[in-house]
């Protein structure tokens, strides 16, 4: 059975300091991933994803990732964090027949100006 | 531009109620899935079709049904609404195969 683990439920930040939000995944067949973010009041829109490929991906609004095997990580970074980042960040996992998406818990990115 | 509808953003209604909510797609979607979302446990999957007329459960079905008439429609419906249904509700679809979704934008359901 394959799994998602967002660690951290709420980061806070300071404006234009870094971040990086970490998503760990278990399972035991190939792995597709990615990372949506949420904005108040809204659905989830697709921030990046790995298929294959590159291990270091990039995404809309200046966000990467990198595909770690070894570590069974996915972890999401932004170099300099602007107040429009604030939103829920959530990584997910398809494994298998493809079907079922697994997504982790959610982490919260609060920007502080 | 890829779209995905949900016939209402709030919804309120009374315990025992029978309950639809409905999703339509534009984009000629295989897969099409409806998620509760609650605060700390993120997204949970209630049922998911991979075409016309075809479901699966998925990790939480239980007081819930779907059809799936239509490829682009896909609907939601909680036979007798209970207060611990009260929740967020996000549909999704995607082509078949390991793709990303594309989500609506949600449907805050309260049941008193």
């Amino acid at each position: 059975a394959q799994s998602v683990t967002q660690l951290d439920s709420q980061v806070p930040v300071f404006e234009e300091a870094p971040v990086e939000l970490r998503c760990n995944y278990s399972s035991s067949v190939s792995v597709y991933l990615f990372w949506y973010v949420q904005y108040p009041n809204q659905g989830l829109q697709l921030l990046l994803k790995y298929l294959s490929g590159s291990t270091l991906v990039k995404g809309i609004n200046g966000f990467e990732a990198e595909f770690n095997k070894s570590q069974t990580s996915f972890h999401l970074r932004k170099p300099s964090v602007h107040i429009s980042d604030t939103a829920e960040y959530f990584c997910a996992v398809i494994s298998g027949g493809y079907q079922k998406v697994t997504f982790g818990t959610g982490t919260k990115l609060q920007v502080i100006p | 531009d890829v779209k995905v509808t949900q016939s209402s953003r709030y919804l309120v209604k009374r315990t025992g109620e029978k309950v639809f909510l409905e999703c339509v797609q534009d984009m000629d979607h295989e897969n099409m899935f409806w998620y509760r979302q609650d605060p700390g446990l993120g997204l949970r999957l209630i049922y998911f079709s991979y075409d016309v007329k075809m479901k699966e459960k998925g990790d939480i079905p239980e007081g819930y049904s779907v059809s799936r008439e239509k490829k682009e429609r896909f609907s939601l419906i909680l036979e007798s609404a209970s207060t611990n249904q009260t929740s967020m509700y996000l549909c999704a679809s995607r082509l078949k195969g390991p793709y990303e979704q594309y989500f609506g934008p949600g449907t805050r359901l309260t049941v008193t």
